[in-house]
């Protein structure tokens, strides 16, 4: 089934220690994102691709990285984790900017302790 | 930027009855409305989608509709049943550019 895999679905990580998210579509869609999403505060972009080769800062990109090697790997670094990252992760993607919707993956669960 | 608020929170229907969701915005230049359904530990899947140039837009038992003056748009949930049980976000952007901001989502109960 054509999509969006996330690895790991979940994750417990020390403090301090880097991890990477890692995220791949299949339907060559230009545009990928990353989500986080947390309790009351809906979903937050966090980077953004508008297409391999490219990235941008969404709304709360600090603590984070991301590249974009090519169309379909898309993945999240976090290079010193802290509690306030425990959240859960989405990565979605859409043909390109603009009146499309997202197509998410399955999310990873984080817990920084 | 832009802020979306959704309301209710929560939501319970008996099987059956309708459920409605609103949201408002504040950008007037938001001109792009997606709902989202997210089941328990899986990811949001787009159900339905509006454009602004559109007011009302159905597909089966769900229908969106959008009041462009007020910057309210609202989904509609006809004849529902338990598998409707979800929670659901709205979203608006200005169908340029990568931000999509979100609802804070309503987790939608159908009672059997």
């Amino acid at each position: 089934t054509a999509g969006i895999t996330q690895a790991p679905t979940s994750q417990i990580l020390a403090a301090g220690r880097s991890m990477t998210l890692r995220c791949t579509q299949d339907m060559r869609h230009n545009a990928m994102y990353w989500y986080r999403q947390d309790l009351g505060l809906g979903l937050r972009l966090i980077h953004y691709s508008n297409t391999a080769g490219t990235t941008g800062k969404g709304e709360v990109p600090d603590g984070y990285s991301v590249s974009r090697a090519n169309t379909d790997d898309f993945p999240l670094t976090l290079a010193s984790a802290v509690p306030s990252q425990t959240s859960v992760y989405f990565c979605a993607s859409s043909p390109g900017t603009g009146v499309y919707g997202y197509t998410f993956g399955s999310g990873t669960r984080l817990t920084v302790v | 930027g832009e802020n979306v608020e959704q309301h209710p929170s929560t939501l319970s229907v008996q099987e059956g009855d309708s459920a409605v969701i609103k949201c408002t915005y504040s950008d007037s230049a938001s001109n792009y409305f997606p709902w989202y359904k997210q089941e328990l530990g899986k990811g949001p899947q787009l159900i339905i989608d509006i454009r602004s140039n559109v007011g009302e837009k159905k597909d089966q038992r769900i229908a969106v509709t959008l009041n462009k003056t007020a910057k309210h748009f609202s989904l509609h949930i006809t004849e529902t049943q338990p598998e409707d049980s979800a929670v659901y976000f709205c979203a608006a952007s200005r169908g340029t550019g990568n931000q999509f901001y979100f609802g804070t989502g309503t987790s939608l109960t159908v009672i059997p």
